[in-house]
């Protein structure tokens, strides 16, 4: 069966410190991964994709991801958390239909 | 990146009543797009994939009476909740895909559906 596994529900960084948030998948052919980020409120924004290629992947707000097959992972790090980067963050595999995980809530602590 | 709009942000109605939920895509054309429900703190559930000029595809267990999807357009899709309830109260998010360049699922900001 598809599915997407984030294993952290909530984590908490001070700003400035580095971030990875967990991603793990399970899915039958190539996967389509993707990240989003969804602020209070809002819909979803896209952070980043990988499709095909170069396995480390990156996207706006200086985030970036890597897919490790092997490990059918795609977590997301970023290197310098800033107070805006608070937010709830999904991970979803897919071609069209796309599924997601249960998310990822940021706390960022000045 | 791509737009996607939708209207209203935010209603409230009465128990029985229909809403309709309009999903726009702004500056590209989507022939598939897609409607997602969100419970509080919770991911998202695939309601159902909307193509245009032909019938929607239902995620199983969303009922298809309840849950009226029209894609008329390129550009425009319709959720319209019927005899709604207190249970249908959620967020509603729809998703247009891009399949230019970019091949990517844009997101709307979402719909809050409020049944008293």
């Amino acid at each position: 069966a598809q599915s997407v596994t984030q294993p952290d529900i909530h984590i908490t960084v001070s700003e400035g410190a580095s971030l990875e948030l967990r991603c793990n998948y399970s899915y039958g052919a190539t996967p389509y991964l993707f990240w989003y980020v969804q602020s209070p409120g809002q819909g979803l924004q896209l952070l980043l994709k990988y499709f095909s290629g170069d396995t480390l992947v990156q996207g706006i707000k200086g985030f970036e991801a890597e897919f490790k097959r092997s490990q059918s992972s795609f977590n997301l790090r970023k290197p310098s958390v800033h107070w805006s980067d608070a937010a709830e963050y999904f991970c979803a595999v897919g071609a069209d239909k796309l599924i997601f995980g249960t998310g990822t809530r940021l706390q960022v602590f000045p | 990146g791509a737009v996607v709009s939708q209207h209203p942000s935010w209603v409230i109605c009465k128990s029985g009543t229909s809403v309709k939920i309009e999903c726009r895509s702004l500056d590209f054309q989507a022939t598939t797009m897609f409607w997602y429900r969100q419970f509080p703190k919770q991911s998202l559930m695939l309601m159902a994939t909307s193509n245009e000029g032909s019938k929607a595809t239902y995620e199983q267990g969303v009922e298809k009476d309840k849950f009226l999807i029209n894609h008329a357009s390129l550009t425009l899709s319709t959720l319209t909740v019927t005899s709604a309830h207190p249970e249908d109260s959620s967020f509603y998010i729809c998703s247009a895909r891009d399949r230019g360049p970019t091949d990517t699922q844009y997101f709307g900001p979402g719909t809050r559906l409020t049944v008293l």
